[in-house]
């Protein structure tokens, strides 16, 4: 069963425009929604993450929204660049620190960015 | 801060042998490290997780006796592909928790097995 649900699962969107990737997750025991960021043949780089102990962070381009209720978390990048161009995924875990488990991931949404 | 180092990046083996493929957190320890493979465009798959001083914990269908994992110090893990086969062709990669640091995962930079 899949832990976190990821779409789209690919996404093409013209350069300054926004794009929006949206994650949902069962388990309310969750607690840490990371986003990561993939280039080919790379491992992926922590982005941007949030605990639902708040509705949205956001660092320089990246905003993640985060609706508890719902059990719902996107990712928005503002004027998106074409090297923003890569594969995302969202994952949820729980605990913090030394006790945070492992991660389950989404299943990736490949965003190309059109200059 | 938070670098996981993962070597080699990419490896051509024949079928039959093994190869070792090493994970090292450089600027801090880590008592969990956890073992992914890749396949093109797909997810991340975990295989196992990996406890310093003790037996890796492997998922559901990993082969433990194919896939050896140590991980010998807070510093360090290793995952060891024996006998391995063209199927075993895959995008392998670590991450790892820092033990003092809210920090989540920070991953390697992959293997690139190739298995002819």
């Amino acid at each position: 069963q899949q832990q976190v649900k990821q779409s789209p699962q690919s996404l093409i969107v013209q350069k300054g425009g926004i794009s929006i990737i949206n994650c949902a997750y069962e388990n309310t025991a969750f607690d840490y929604f990371p986003w990561y960021q993939q280039f080919p043949g790379k491992g992926p780089a922590l982005l941007i993450a949030i605990r639902p102990d708040v509705s949205e962070k956001k660092e320089g381009r990246f905003t993640i929204s985060f609706n508890k209720s719902a059990k719902q978390f996107s990712l928005h990048i503002m004027d998106s660049q074409p090297g923003d161009s890569a594969t995302y995924f969202c994952a949820a875990s729980r605990g913090r620190g030394s006790t945070l488990g492992r991660l389950y991931f989404g299943r990736g949404t490949q965003l190309t960015v059109w200059p | 801060g938070a670098v996981v180092s993962q070597h080699p990046s990419r490896v051509i083996c024949k079928s039959g042998t093994s190869v070792k493929i090493e994970c090292r957190s450089l600027d801090f320890q880590a008592t969990t490290m956890f073992w992914y493979r890749q396949f093109p465009k797909q997810s991340l798959m975990l295989m196992a997780t990996s406890n310093e001083g003790s037996k890796a914990t492997y998922e559901q269908g990993v082969e433990k006796d194919k896939f050896l994992i140590n991980h010998a110090s807070l510093t360090l893990s290793t995952l060891t592909v024996t006998s391995a086969h063209p199927e075993d062709s895959s995008f392998y990669i670590c991450s790892a928790r820092p033990m003092d640091r809210d920090y989540g995962y920070t991953f390697g930079s992959g293997t690139r097995l190739t298995v002819v």
